[in-house]
């Protein structure tokens, strides 16, 4: 079955960075365009940002544009998000995400299991 | 404060039909198809209805979407233990241009 693998998430101060690995395997990665999503603890789901297959198109929600950088290796089959001028409110569980359907019609199959990032002094 | 509004919380009793709303706009459920998807407690969300009322394989039928101007609705039939989740709408916003969520609706099986 399809699998997405983060990594990279932990503690670290407000104003710092961060990179997330999502790993995908047992499907064509090149084929699907990916998506990253967050959940701050105990609140709902956040749409992050996205990219194409090929990563010519990419968005990002507001609260994350201009600090925020999705990137993809398909030869490597991975999944990236660089997180610079960290927040509090940035503190959540991270989700890469396959996207189906396309934009204007995503909606998203297969979820990894999350990595943790906590922005705290 | 979500894009999509739903009700926080739901109940029912095993075996009894429930229902979630969920509440949009014009420039989101108006134009766009809705997806719902279930977390269970301590786990990553979980595709349950795509294109506003269809399953992907494996889900139960007893699980089924609608949508009707800026609202959509999901409805379990049949409750079942298992079911107790949080479950979110979510669908594209042409003004946002993006995603957007609901808040989450937690069931809870008395």
């Amino acid at each position: 079955e399809v699998q997405l693998v983060e990594s990279g998430g932990g503690l670290v101060q407000p104003g710092g960075s961060l990179r997330l690995s999502c790993v995908a395997s047992r499907f064509t990665f090149s084929k699907y365009s990916m998506n990253w999503v967050r959940q701050a603890p105990g609140k709902g789901l956040e749409w992050v940002s996205y990219i194409s297959k090929s990563s010519s198109t990419i968005y990002y929600a507001d609260s994350v544009k201009g600090r925020f950088t999705i990137s993809r290796d398909n030869a490597q089959n991975s999944l990236y998000l660089q997180m610079n001028s960290l927040r509090v409110e940035d503190t959540a569980v991270y989700y890469c995400a396959r996207d189906v359907g396309g934009v204007g019609a995503t909606f998203w199959d297969y979820w990894g299991q999350g990595t943790l990032v906590t922005v705290a002094s | 404060q979500s894009v999509l509004t739903q009700p926080p919380s739901a109940s029912g009793t095993p075996g009894q039909r429930v229902t979630i709303s969920c509440s949009g706009s014009s420039s989101n459920i108006g134009r766009n198809s809705v997806n719902w998807y279930q977390q269970l407690p301590g786990t990553a969300p979980k595709l349950l209805i795509y294109s506003n009322n269809q399953r992907p394989s494996g889900v139960p039928d007893r699980f089924s979407g609608s949508k009707s101007g800026t609202s959509a609705s999901l409805a379990i039939s049949g409750l079942q233990s298992e079911d107790e989740a949080e479950y979110y709408c979510a669908t594209w916003d042409d003004s946002l241009n993006g995603p957007v969520f609901g808040g989450g609706t937690k069931l809870t099986v008395l």
